[in-house]
């Protein structure tokens, strides 16, 4: 099966700081999502990226398909940007959804 | 729109019980899975539907059942409880059809089992 491996597995940044977050995927895919998950433990969807780049607020991404990886980037950290940061992909085909695979995570710390 | 609603929030089983984890969305989608999360894991696949009347196993299925007899819900039953079904449970929703197949993830279920 596809495997997915996340880097830094933790990160500790002060406020204000930038971050790049990386996630390798050992196959093809056509479904890659970022999540955040907050210390409550809430999952968040941040972005369906598959291939290209996108921008939400301070945050954006880019998948590179071909060379299997997506990064996530965090400019201008927040303390509510704390957390786990999942990538997860599948690959859909014939209209099925296929399953996301997660990686483990990078657990992100920003410190005020 | 509620979202997925899962529940309990929090529950404390002992070994040998059986109990039904709920899950349950308003969004009409057609896909529903549910992931346990355990730390230093990721969240690992338990089971997943894609319609009503269609179920299949995840990568982790066993000691778990789950039907879908309607498009808004999902139960995850655990048969007989045991200390290594101690985790967090997650339910999620997504459509098939949509451009965006962003996933939706109620806000779990902590279940230990003693």
């Amino acid at each position: 099966g596809i495997q997915v491996e996340q880097s830094p597995p933790d990160l500790i940044l002060q406020e204000g700081a930038n971050s790049t977050l990386r996630c390798n995927f050992s196959d093809s895919v056509n479904n890659l999502q970022w999540f955040h998950q907050n210390p409550w433990g809430q999952l968040i969807n941040l972005f369906y990226i598959p291939s290209g780049t996108k921008q939400n607020g301070r945050l954006s991404a880019t998948t590179v398909a071909t060379e299997r990886y997506s990064l996530l980037y965090i400019s201008s950290s927040q303390t509510t940007d704390s957390g786990v940061y999942f990538c997860a992909v599948s690959l859909f085909y014939g209209g099925s959804q296929g399953n996301l695979i997660f990686g483990k995570g990078t657990k992100l710390s920003v410190k005020p | 729109n509620a979202g997925v609603t899962q529940t309990p929030k929090f529950q404390v089983l002992k070994t040998g019980q059986s109990m039904t984890l709920q899950c349950a969305q308003d969004m009409n989608h057609e896909y529903m899975s549910w992931y346990r999360q355990d730390p230093g894991m990721g969240l690992r696949l338990i089971h997943y539907s894609v319609g009503a009347g269609i179920t299949d196993q995840g990568e982790v299925p066993n000691g778990y059942n789950v039907s879908r007899s309607t498009t808004e819900d999902f139960p995850l039953r655990l048969l007989s409880a045991a200390p290594s079904q101690t985790s967090v449970y997650f339910c999620a929703s997504s459509s098939t059809y949509s451009v965006n197949y962003g996933y939706t993830f109620g806000s779990g279920t902590r279940l230990t089992v003693v």
